[in-house]
């Protein structure tokens, strides 16, 4: 079946430092992939999402390119601040509408 | 108006209590759903509701019983819980049900069952 498989966590960072989040898929067809955050004692954002091979989306600093030969999805940040410190879902709708999300990586960035 | 909103945000129910949890958006979305959260868990889905008719039951026990009275609205009745099923509860919604719409979620309910 469709599944998503994100590097585990925590990880610890300091301000300004660069910031990658694996993630890996496995899917029939093309899906759509996202990556959601979620603050402590929230529910999950949308942070970004591409829909077809080679896009790529960007939101508030961080990047995450489709990349249908590797089947990978990885966040990025060139310079994150404390405030990016929230658990990290990355996630693919398939063709069937079915959602799958990967475990959450933990990001704790210290000053 | 962007947000999905629920209530309440927290909740202390035992186990013979009958309480009710709600969401509420008005973005248009036309899909609207139901999650359950473990701590440092993903969310794992539990219903699905498209054009207000329930499309998706995930073989979640009849304690749980959700209704959806119109478009813009979900409720989930909770009734004689066990203290397992205390999760953040959160309902989210899309404009529809297809492959490219992400989901837009609430803050959650954090229910306690003691």
């Amino acid at each position: 079946g469709d599944s998503v498989t994100q590097m585990e966590g925590p990880v610890t960072l300091s301000e300004e430092a660069f910031l990658t989040i694996n993630c890996t898929y496995t899917a029939t067809g093309y899906p759509s992939l996202f990556w959601y955050v979620q603050y402590p004692g929230e529910g999950l954002q949308l942070l970004l999402k591409a829909t077809k091979a080679d896009d790529k989306g960007s939101n508030k600093g961080f990047e995450a390119t489709y990349r249908k030969e590797t089947t990978s999805f990885h966040l990025e940040k060139g310079s994150v601040q404390v405030s990016d410190s929230a658990v990290y879902f990355c996630a693919l709708k398939n063709t069937g509408n079915q959602f799958y999300f990967g475990t959450g990586t933990s990001l704790t960035v210290i000053p | 108006d962007t947000e999905v909103t629920q209530t309440p945000k927290h909740l202390v129910m035992g186990m013979t209590n009958k309480k009710s949890l709600k969401c509420e958006q008005h973005m248009g979305h036309r899909a609207m759903y139901w999650y359950k959260q473990k701590a440092k868990k993903p969310p794992e889905l539990m219903f699905v509701y498209s054009y207000e008719k329930l499309s998706i039951n995930e073989s979640v026990p009849s304690r749980f019983s959700p209704e959806c009275p119109n478009s813009s609205l979900l409720n989930l009745h909770l009734h004689a819980l066990q203290p397992e099923d205390s999760a953040l509860y959160l309902c989210a919604s899309s404009q529809a049900q297809g492959q490219y719409y992400g989901y837009t979620f609430g803050s959650g309910t954090r229910l306690t069952v003691v």
